[in-house]
Formats: structure tokens, C-alpha cells, sequence
């Protein structure tokens, strides 16, 4: 099993529509969360860390599940814009190692 | 822009040959992350060096190999090349507190294409 797992997509996605996808990871001892959006050849951008509370910046939520271990990063009112490939990412301090899943690509059409 | 850079920007090399990556942090960091991304992949880690040391690495052959400088720029080198080294090579820029298990957010250089023929 993957240390930490993502659906691939792509998922389709109207404009305007809201889009959610889930990131699951396996070690218990995961410490920090992230999100990264990467468009076609360019290095992935932090989109957001993801908070025990939850965290919102404008149309994009993200969500952590410690018990079930999982993150989730819901987009609201998609724009084209939004269409690119999402990273999730793990961070546990062991090994000082940064995983990431393999990316969940969304296209957002008119 | 992050303020990370990286050079080259692509490379073609044969199979054998031996390449040297570049990686410049953002101002106030110290520490650097490299990353393989085959395409279709996540990033896979490759190794982090702090005060000029790796400070962890993962399931990469000895053949990949670092340094970083005390102006916290690094490289990355890749002995022996394989095909299967076809790459984007990215560095990542973070700062570390030194005695806080705290991790502060990485940040990406626009990476290396690297092409073995």
C-alpha cells in the first residue's frame, strides 16, 4: 500500500460546480498536511496547509480526518482556472520526509 | 514566484554520463529538498540537506548524490545515468528552527528536465 494514496481523475467538472476529493495516508505519525496544485510541466504551488480545524482560503476548503487519515480539499464555484493536477502531501518528521500522493487532476469546462 | 531557482532548465544526457543540478534557496532558508517526478507521478523525495549535511533520504541508490553550500544553495548529482532517470528534478527551499519539530511549508524551484537517451 502507498504511504499516502489519491484518486487520479480526472474529474470533470462544469464551471461554477463544486469539486471534492479526498488524499488518504497510512502512517499514523504523520505530522503536517499540505495541498500543491500543479499545472502541466510547471513545479507544484502551495495551495494550502491543511489544519486539525479545517481551513478555508476564498472557494477552497481543506479538511483533515486524523482518525480515519484522510485530507480533503473541496473547491467551490470552479473556474477554468482550477483545472490542473492536485498534490496532497504528507509530512512526518522521521526521515524528514515530505510524500506526496500521485495527484488528483481536475478539468473544469464551460 | 517563490523566489527558488534552478539550472538548468533541461538537460539531454546518454546513459552512463553523470549530471550536476543546481538549486538556489529562497532568501531566509536554509534547508533544501530534491525531488524526482517521473511524468504522471507525485514528487518522490529524494534527499534533504540542513547545515550543509543530508538530513534525510529516501529509497534512492547511492549514485544520487548532494552538497549544499554555506550560502544554503545545493546540488544535486547522478552518477551512471539510466534511462529510467528521465526525469523533472525539483528542489524545494523550507526553513528549519534548530530544536523545534515544527516543519515549515516547502517551497518549489520551477525544476530540471532531465532526458537520458
Amino acid at each position: 500500500r502507498k504511504e499516502v494514496e489519491q484518486d487520479p481523475g480526472p474529474f470533470n467538472v462544469p464551471e461554477g460546480a463544486t469539486v471534492a476529493f479526498n488524499c488518504t495516508y497510512s502512517n499514523s505519525a504523520s505530522q503536517s498536511f499540505f495541498w500543491y496544485r500543479q499545472d502541466c510541466r510547471k513545479e507544484p504551488k502551495l495551495l494550502m496547509s491543511v489544519y486539525s480545524s479545517g481551513n478555508e482560503d476564498g472557494r477552497f476548503t481543506a479538511q483533515l480526518n486524523r482518525a480515519s487519515q484522510y485530507i480533503s480539499l473541496l473547491i467551490r464555484d470552479s473556474k477554468l482556472s482550477d483545472s490542473a493536477t492536485y498534490l496532497c502531501a504528507v509530512f512526518k518528521a522521521a526521515g524528514n520526509k515530505l510524500t506526496f500522493g500521485g495527484g488528483t487532476r481536475v478539468l473544469v469546462k464551460p | 514566484e517563490t523566489g527558488v531557482t534552478q539550472s538548468p532548465t533541461h538537460l539531454i544526457k546518454t546513459r552512463g554520463q553523470q549530471v550536476t543540478l543546481r538549486c538556489s534557496s529562497q532568501s531566509g532558508h536554509n534547508t533544501v529538498s530534491w525531488y524526482q517526478q517521473a511524468l504522471g507521478q507525485g514528487p518522490q523525495f529524494i534527499f534533504q540537506y540542513y547545515r550543509e549535511e543530508e538530513n534525510g533520504r529516501g529509497n534512492f541508490p547511492p549514485r544520487f548524490s548532494g552538497l549544499q553550500f554555506p550560502n544554503y544553495s545545493s546540488e544535486l548529482n547522478v552518477n551512471a545515468l539510466e534511462l529510467d532517470d528521465s526525469a523533472l528534478y525539483l528542489c524545494a527551499s523550507s526553513l528549519t528552527v534548530a530544536g523545534s519539530s515544527r516543519r515549515e511549508t516547502q517551497y518549489f524551484g520551477p525544476g530540471t528536465r532531465l532526458l537520458v537517451l
